[in-house]
């Protein structure tokens, strides 16, 4: 069982804005342990789309943006394109388990 | 730019041991970290361990210590992987991937390694 907790799935039509939360405790995000998200897409590796909480790798599209509060992040794709139908997972370190953890996933669907 | 390769898919018998290797280029192998993690058919990403090749140092997720060994080789900038004693359920894609610490996250990846277990 993840510590972070995300929702299941979440949708959209093309051009909409959706949100994943991503919700963790006091021994990790609340902790004031980073945050990073990652885009997957079946059948090929995770690709690093959010680090330290806010920042974009280079050639990552400035409709992806993330924030921090608490013991929570969230990630939002704005003006949704198909292209960003996958499977998204926050990812901070646990200072309890004492090791990295991922979120439980959210699939984005865009209708 | 940082460029990781693993092993091909294997097969294996529940009980059996399966090595995966994961070879970097382009950047200077002990330079960062190198993080394991895996999925299984229709689960998610779960974080098995990281090790620091420059000090030959290895944490693991406390679910995978005394059953996964990683090594590394820095002759040829390898990290070696071995999950012992293998059960249906650690039938997955292994990854390999780089970190540069807590806050950058984890951002280079290997392209993946299946591995099946079945007898």
């Amino acid at each position: 069982q993840s510590v972070l907790t995300q929702p299941p799935s979440v949708s959209g039509a093309p051009g909409q804005r959706v949100t994943i939360s991503c919700t963790g405790s006091s021994s990790n995000i609340g902790a004031g342990y980073e945050v990073h998200w990652y885009q997957h897409l079946p059948g090929t590796a995770p690709k690093l789309l959010i680090y330290g909480n806010t920042n974009r790798p280079s050639g990552v599209p400035d409709r992806f943006s993330a924030s921090k509060s608490g013991s929570s992040a969230s990630l939002a794709i704005s003006g949704l394109q198909a292209e960003d139908e996958a499977d998204y997972y926050c990812q901070s370190y646990d200072n309890s388990l004492r090791g990295e953890v991922f979120g439980t996933g959210t699939k984005v669907t865009v209708l | 730019q940082v460029h990781l390769v693993q092993s091909g898919a294997e097969v294996r018998k529940p009980g059996a041991s399966v090595k995966v290797s994961c070879k970097a280029s382009g950047d200077s192998f002990t330079r960062y970290y190198i993080h394991w993690v895996r999925q299984a058919p229709g689960q998610g990403l779960e974080w098995m361990g990281i090790v620091n090749p420059s000090a030959d140092t290895t944490s693991l997720a406390q679910k995978f210590q005394g059953r996964v060994t990683v090594t590394t080789d820095t002759s040829t900038s390898t990290v070696f992987m071995e999950v012992s004693s293998l059960r249906s359920d650690d039938t997955a894609v292994y990854f390999c991937a780089r970190g540069r610490g807590g806050y950058y996250g984890l951002d280079h990846w290997g392209q993946g390694t299946l591995v099946t277990v079945s007898s």
